[in-house]
């Protein structure tokens, strides 16, 4: 069964303390992988796109990478407005057509 | 450039009644899905609509069901609402990419703010 499995379920980081977040996955025919930041009670904003084994993106603070099992989201000297809810989703395609499957998300709380 | 917009913002209804929820998507997409999301969980795929056709749908039942309109817009209904329909239902706009051999691949997906229903 396609899953997707964000890790750890909720981080809280000293103010510019870096880490990384976990989103493994287990689906067939991966067409891509996805990134987005939400803050409570919002949509996700989008962050990133990842198609292929190898491939990285960064914007700010954020970088995000792609294994074939895997995708880190790493954190840099994060700063208290980075508090937010971290999701992973992945789109597969089976059969023809495709679907979306997201994780449960990662809850980080950056403290000053 | 107008992103994903999605009406009302909050709603309360009782068991039973019916709902209406709207999506406006952002501006060059052509493509609609629609997620429910409960608290604490990641979205949960209901349905998929490209060119006014439900092109794929969820694990979700029947009682749920939406159209697009020709200017890409798109409604979702829910219908005899439960308890555990209360949730953040979002809304994502994209673009299809045809690939070679036919097989089609959506684009980036955009979320519009949702809107909060809660079912007393």
């Amino acid at each position: 069964e396609d899953q997707v499995t964000q890790s750890p379920e909720a981080l809280r980081l000293q103010e510019g303390e870096s880490s990384s977040l976990n989103c493994s996955y287990t689906v067939s025919g991966l067409r891509g992988l996805f990134w987005y930041r939400q803050d409570p009670g919002k949509g996700p904003e989008f962050l990133f796109t990842l198609y292929s084994a190898g491939e990285e993106k960064e914007k700010e603070r954020l970088k995000a990478t792609l294994t074939k099992k895997e995708s880190f989201l790493h954190i840099t000297a994060p700063k208290p407005e980075d508090s937010a809810t971290y999701l992973c989703a992945v789109q597969a395609l089976t059969s023809g057509t495709y679907k979306y499957i997201f994780g449960t998300g990662t809850r980080l709380k950056v403290l000053a | 450039d107008a992103g994903v917009t999605q009406s009302p913002t909050h709603l309360i209804k009782t068991r039973g009644q019916q709902v209406t929820l709207r999506c406006s998507p952002k501006s060059g997409h052509d493509t609609v899905s629609w997620y429910q999301q409960a608290l604490g969980q990641g979205p949960q795929f209901i349905f998929q609509y490209y060119e006014e056709e439900e092109r794929q749908r969820g694990n979700f039942p029947d009682r749920f069901s939406g159209h697009q309109f020709p200017n890409y817009s798109s409604e979702l209904n829910v219908n005899a609402l439960l308890l555990g329909d209360s949730a953040l239902y979002l809304c994502a706009s994209s673009s299809f990419v045809s690939l070679s051999g036919g097989i089609s691949r959506a684009d980036t997906q955009y979320f519009g703010p949702g809107t909060r229903l809660t079912v007393l």
